[in-house]
């Protein structure tokens, strides 16, 4: 069972209100991912840190959403004015390693966001 | 850019059938390819990876072989169980991002559903 904790299971939000989520890491993984999953499955990056350091992040995430990874507390993701269009399953995952392609990822159950 | 296509789903399949699930890839690398299974409720998790090609990965029963010639990486088990009814998904993960960060490509997900 993964021990990425994601809170809260479930968010519901009104069209320009703020969304924020919540993900502890599994214990010594230094790299954290945030990735959106909508309705067909699909994945989409958002961000990662590595430590508490930004590695990447799309122009959206970087434009609508703050995120942030601080010493000994929970990651998190904000949106800053939701939209109808981020209605999605966000999903965090943890790794040991952020420098090879071998990566395994061990997610979280997720945060389904609705906006309504 | 880097692709990844696998089976269309639903795949619907009585209990003590084989399954065979394709997955075929695009990319100029020399990826790590994966196979993640979603179960409803839960975030992604890792059944197997192979970074090399021609080798193969295997857990509880699944199994895919790497096949570089083909660009392909099939999931297949001989006999599927009730509980083996969730998401699949393959990826692959580029080694160009190597250094920084890893990302996984994704697939957009094989829906399983055994019936007993």
């Amino acid at each position: 069972n993964s021990k990425v904790i994601q809170t809260p299971r479930y968010l519901v939000k009104g069209q320009g209100q703020k969304a924020k989520m919540r993900c502890i890491p599994e214990k010594g993984h230094p790299v954290v991912f945030w990735y959106q999953q909508n309705k067909n499955n699909e994945f989409k990056f958002l961000i990662n840190f590595q430590n508490q350091e930004v590695l990447q992040q799309i122009d959206m995430t970087e434009k609508r959403f703050s995120a942030e990874c601080p010493s000994n507390s929970p990651c998190s993701l904000e949106i800053q004015s939701s939209e109808a269009g981020d209605s999605a399953l966000y999903l965090c995952a943890s790794s040991l390693f952020g420098g090879t392609s071998q990566n395994t990822l061990y997610f979280g159950a997720g945060t389904r966001l609705s906006v309504l | 850019g880097d692709s990844v296509t696998q089976t269309e789903g639903p795949v619907t399949l009585s209990e003590g059938t084989s399954l065979t699930v394709n997955c075929s890839y695009e990319t100029k690398q020399y990826p790590t390819l994966f196979w993640y299974v979603q179960y409803p409720g839960e975030g992604p998790q890792l059944l197997f990876k192979v970074p090399k090609a021609n080798e193969k990965g295997s857990s509880r029963g699944f199994e895919a072989t790497y096949n570089k010639e083909a660009t392909s990486f099939h999931l297949q088990k001989a006999s599927v169980q009730e509980s083996d009814s969730a998401v699949y998904y393959c990826a692959l993960s580029d080694p160009f991002y190597v250094g920084d960060n890893s990302k996984l490509i994704w697939g957009l997900g094989t829906s399983l559903v055994v019936n007993p």
